[in-house]
């Protein structure tokens, strides 16, 4: 199946520091989603990215399909980005679709 | 974007029992997924369940273990059956919303088995 790896895996940032998270995945993909989980679990969508470049306030995300990868971009960081943040990709197969997530980033902000 | 509610948010059983866990959305979805995330892993997904036929399970999961109702629209169960410590998780339900494909989840519930 395909396979989906984040880094870094950790990451800790002092606040109003920038940062890169990357995402690749091995095989071709429909859609893919960036989310954060925040420290009580709770999972929010950040931007559905399946090629092209968003930008929503302090974060920005980029997907180069052709190439199987994502960026999401974090600029001014505050302590309350931190959690973690999942790269998922959506592949249909059979005419079902389903996300599979990725490894993750635990990124922490320090004040 | 949808809202979805889980009950219960968390529970300890002891090992061998069952729980049964809903999910409620505001709005009629045709796709709803469960997933299950162990302690400090990413999100495995268990099933999607459709109004009205059986749900599809992903390899390694199966129906006696993790039987899933979809009686309407909006609602959803998954019940996870003879638990054992290494079922001890958090289970979402996660619905896809049909007009801009994004996915919104509940809040979860955590599960510790004894």
């Amino acid at each position: 199946g395909i396979q989906v790896e984040q880094s870094p895996p950790d990451l800790i940032l002092q606040e109003g520091a920038n940062s890169t998270l990357r995402c690749n995945f091995s095989d071709s993909v429909n859609n893919l989603q960036w989310f954060h989980q925040n420290p009580w679990g709770q999972l929010i969508n950040l931007f559905y990215i399946p090629s092209g470049t968003k930008q929503n306030g302090r974060l920005s995300a980029t997907t180069v399909a052709t190439e199987r990868y994502s960026l999401l971009y974090i600029s001014s960081s505050q302590t309350t980005d931190s959690g973690v943040y999942f790269c998922a990709v959506e592949r249909s197969a059979s005419g079902t679709y389903k996300y599979i997530f990725g490894t993750g980033t635990r990124l922490k902000v320090l004040a | 974007s949808a809202v979805i509610s889980q009950k219960p948010s968390r529970d300890i059983c002891q090992r061998g029992t069952s729980l049964t866990i809903q999910c409620q959305v505001d709005s009629q979805v045709t796709m709803m997924f469960w997933y299950r995330q162990q302690p400090g892993q990413s999100l495995t997904l268990i099933a999607t369940a459709n109004q009205g036929s059986e749900a599809t399970y992903e390899s390694g999961f199966v129906i006696d273990k993790f039987p899933i109702s979809r009686p309407n629209l909006t609602f959803s169960t998954l019940t996870v059956s003879n638990m054992s410590p290494e079922d001890s998780s958090i289970y979402l339900c996660s619905v896809e919303d049909g007009q801009t494909d994004t996915q919104y989840f509940g809040p979860g519930t955590r599960l510790t088995v004894l």
